[in-house]
């Protein structure tokens, strides 16, 4: 158990609503990721944390915002929503961005948006 | 360009026997991992083996085993003795370049028979 959870589990919103996604980690990890998984596609890497409020874009950025301001949270919004970001969003932690650092993933939170 | 490919997007097998799971992958870092994970119909993504690029010898965990064929940029998974559990979407992801982030390929469902 690497000490991720997410919130909400399952969340139902309107387009153009915002949505916020929070990941807390509980063993201090200096890498946080956010990652979307579809269907044929697998997981694609939103943005990432490298340290608190150092933060970078990843594959599929576009709509999405996050902000780490302590170590532990790392919170994905989405400004906007449309139906295109219908998704189950992973976050993952990682103690390294080495060869060897294995990233540990949440549980995963489905977001629908209709 | 795709960084990470799995061509099978489903196999069965047998319980008891082995099966051999393709990725191939493409850098130009030398500095290199590959990973895989397991994702049960429960949804949870688990860490399963890793290779590094420098590493001399195959990879193995438990009945778990990476096929290593750097030259041809393959890291297949090899699962030994299938068992019923076993039936899940494995994906293959690669770390590279700065700050390491993960691509994934897009997954192969493995559905052991009984």
């Amino acid at each position: 158990d690497a000490g991720i959870t997410q919130s909400p589990r399952h969340k139902v919103t309107e387009t153009g609503t915002p949505v916020t996604l929070r990941c807390h980690q509980t063993e201090n990890h200096r890498y946080m990721y956010w990652y979307r998984q579809d269907p044929g596609h697998g997981l694609r890497l939103i943005h990432y944390s490298y340290g608190v409020k150092d933060t970078d874009k990843g594959e599929v950025s576009d709509g999405y915002s996050v902000s780490r301001s302590k170590t532990e949270d790392f919170l994905l919004t989405l400004e906007s929503a449309t139906s295109s970001q219908t998704s189950v969003y992973f976050c993952a932690i990682s103690m390294k961005a080495e060869i060897s650092g294995e990233q540990y993933f949440g549980p995963g939170t489905r977001l629908t948006v209709t | 360009a795709q960084k990470i490919t799995q061509t099978q997007p489903g196999m069965f097998v047998q319980e008891k026997e082995a099966v051999t799971l393709d990725c191939t992958y493409d850098t130009s870092d030398p500095s290199y991992g590959l990973f895989w994970y397991k994702q049960p119909s429960s949804g949870e993504m688990i860490f399963l083996i890793y290779q590094g690029s420098y590493d001399q010898q195959n990879a193995t965990e438990g009945r778990y085993s990476l096929n290593f064929q750097k030259a041809r940029k393959s890291a297949n998974l090899v699962i030994s003795a299938s068992q019923l559990g076993d039936s899940a979407m494995y994906f293959c992801a690669m770390g590279d370049g700065n700050d390491y982030k993960l691509s994934f390929g897009a997954g192969t469902t493995v559905t052991v028979r009984a």
